[in-house]
Parts: C-alpha cells; structure tokens; sequence
C-alpha cells in the first residue's frame, strides 16, 4: 500500500546547529504534518500545511521552526538553531483531503541533539 | 480548542481477556474520530475511523461506536491476544484545519 517515507530514520546534530528532516509523503496527498513524541509520551501536534501554506501550528512550533514542500518534493521539517529539547521522535504524515481522512503516518525520524 | 481524553494509561492483561479502553473527546461541531495504534519503533497506523452518531468502527477484532451523547467512542475487544501488546491513541478531526489531535495514549501489555 502507499507509504510514507522519512529520511534519515536517525539524526545526530550538536546543538544550535541547523537540521532538516525529509518527509517523502503519499503522492496524491494534499495535506501534511509533522508531529513530535518524546520517548515514551503522547503525539504532539507541530503543523499542517496545505497547498504551499501552513494552516495551524502549536506553541510547540518555536520560531526556529520551518516548513516547506518546493515544487511538489520533499517536505520539510528544518530547525535552526537546534536546542537540546527539540530531542525527539518527529512524525511525518499525508492525507488525501481533511477532517474524515486518516492521515497516514511515516516511522518517523529520531533526532539527537548533544 | 479539541482535547481527547484516555482514562487509562496502562492496561495490564492476559490473553483472552475482555478489552476497553476509555475515551471522551470535546470539540466543536461533528468530528471524525480514529483509533490509532502505535508499536515499538513504529509510527502510528489507522485502526478504524466513524464520522457520525451511532457508526461502529472496527478492525482486527476491535471496535467502537461513535456516541455524541456522551462524547465517547471506547475501544473494546473481546479477546486479547499477545499480539495486540501496543499503545493505542484516541484521536480527533474536526474544524477548517484538518489537524489531528491525539489523546496521551494507552500502552497495553497482553502476557500469554
């Protein structure tokens, strides 16, 4: 079935050193996501993006977050600078149109920040 | 804003036993609600889904009835099996944003 793809699976960055991590979502998908899991805790809502704009983010979205989808490729999750607490499990997700769609889920990528 | 609530968030069992797991949600409107389920090193990945008052959701022997009288929608199973060892997340979508909110999760242990 389809899938989506995260790139890397495993990050290991220094702190306040920029990273990007890459969501290969499903490619008729129109809405996408990114949330954050610290080990062991809940899923937390980043974002949602649509048609090349975000449309909600939380508090935890921090001004040192961004998002991107250029040209129908990759989409984005970059975070500059890094801080120790940004340490997670970050999840990539795509759904087909809102609300009664089930977004589907990546594996996710575990960042290290040191 | 939306919230969903898990009551539990461990449950211990052993194979065969009856399964619920509680959930309530508050949003505005008619949300879609989802059971997720989670493994080990895993991302999240769709149980089942009911958009209206009284729609069973089910999968894999799981199932729940979307109740908007009582903001419910509990997972049940009749007999778990060792396999079913996971955390299952309550979930809802609603609103013009499309967003996803999950609840804190319930990790279940099935021991054989």
């Amino acid at each position: 079935g389809p899938k989506v793809l995260q790139i890397p699976s495993h990050q290991i960055i220094d702190m306040g050193q920029m990273v990007t991590l890459n969501c290969d979502p499903v490619s008729n998908h129109l809405y996408f996501y990114w949330y954050k899991q610290i080990l062991g805790q809940q899923m937390e809502f980043l974002v949602n993006f649509y048609n090349g704009k975000v449309m909600e983010k939380s508090k935890l979205f921090k001004d040192q977050f961004s998002v991107e989808r250029p040209d129908g490729s990759y989409f984005t999750l970059k975070i500059q600078p890094t801080a120790l607490e940004d340490s997670a499990v970050y999840f990539c997700a795509s759904s087909l149109a809102r609300n009664n769609q089930a977004p589907l889920f990546g594996e996710g990528t575990r960042l290290s920040v040191l | 804003g939306d919230s969903v609530t898990q009551t539990e968030g461990q449950v211990a069992l052993s194979e065969e036993d009856f399964l619920t797991i509680h959930c309530n949600y508050s949003a505005s409107g008619y949300p879609t609600l989802f059971w997720y389920v989670q493994y080990p090193g895993e991302g999240p990945q769709l149980l089942f889904r009911a958009s209206r008052d009284k729609e069973k959701g089910s999968s894999r022997g799981f199932e729940a009835t979307y109740d908007k009288g009582t903001t419910s929608f509990h997972l049940r199973k009749a007999s778990v099996q060792e396999s079913d060892s996971a955390v299952y997340y309550c979930a809802l979508s609603g609103g013009s944003n499309a967003k996803l909110t999950f609840g804190k999760g319930t990790k279940l242990s099935v021991k054989s």
